[in-house]
């Protein structure tokens, strides 16, 4: 079935470093949301792309779609502790564009 | 404060115990949504209301409930339930089904409830 996947599952970082997570669909998604949720809150909505190839940012945040529309990515530079939390990415269901199909998740540790 | 408000909090219930969850949203949203997140798993969507009716429900086990009397309430009726029906319940609500173009999702606190 479909399936959309986030690498890496875990990062830790040290304040300061740059962190990346990837998110990938084994279909073409026709957006795809980010979503951040804090430990022990709930996920809060970061971001929509939607175009092929779209960069949008979010002061430290660089979020991206690909060209073929089936990966996105999220870079945060300089990483604080505030950015401790688990990212998720989602994207609609084939076949029906308002039901939303999830990813794990990457949870980033950030050491002061 | 989110916008989307759930009680409890918390919840310990044994399992021949009947319990429900309540979320309430003023944001004006049509689409509300039932999802269920448990450790090392995605987040599991299993109901969806647009304008109060059922649009979605993800082949939920008959003890979970779900009730929308109006566009702002939901309601999730908890019985018989088994010790692997602990997790958060999250409720979420949208301004369309699928989440719309800028806002998508937004989520309440949920209820951590923990099936004994």
């Amino acid at each position: 079935g479909q399936q959309v996947m986030q690498i890496p599952q875990y990062q830790h970082v040290q304040e300061g470093e740059d962190f990346t997570t990837y998110c990938n669909s084994s279909t073409t998604l026709s957006n795809i949301q980010w979503y951040k949720q804090r430990p022990g809150g709930h996920p809060v909505f970061l971001i929509q792309l939607v175009k092929s190839g779209e960069v949008k940012k979010q002061k430290r945040l660089t979020f991206q779609f690909g060209e073929a529309k089936k990966n996105s990515s999220l870079h945060i530079t300089a990483t604080q502790t505030t950015d401790v939390g688990t990212y998720f990415c989602a994207g609609p269901r084939a076949g029906n564009n308002r039901k939303l199909i999830w990813g794990l998740g990457t949870s980033l540790a950030v050491n002061p | 404060e989110t916008g989307v408000t759930q009680t409890p909090r918390h919840l310990v219930m044994g399992m021949t115990n009947k319990k429900s969850l309540k979320c309430e949203q003023h944001l004006g949203h049509n689409a509300m949504y039932w999802y269920k997140q448990s450790a090392k798993k995605p987040l599991e969507l299993m109901f969806v209301y647009n304008f109060k009716e059922q649009t979605e429900n993800n082949s939920v086990p008959s003890r979970f409930s779900p009730e929308c009397p109006n566009s702002s309430h939901l309601f999730l009726h908890l019985h018989t339930l088994q010790p692997e029906d602990s997790a958060l319940y999250l409720c979420a609500s949208s301004q369309e089904e699928g989440g719309g173009l800028l806002n998508g999702y937004t989520f309440g606190s949920g209820t951590r409830l923990t099936v004994v």
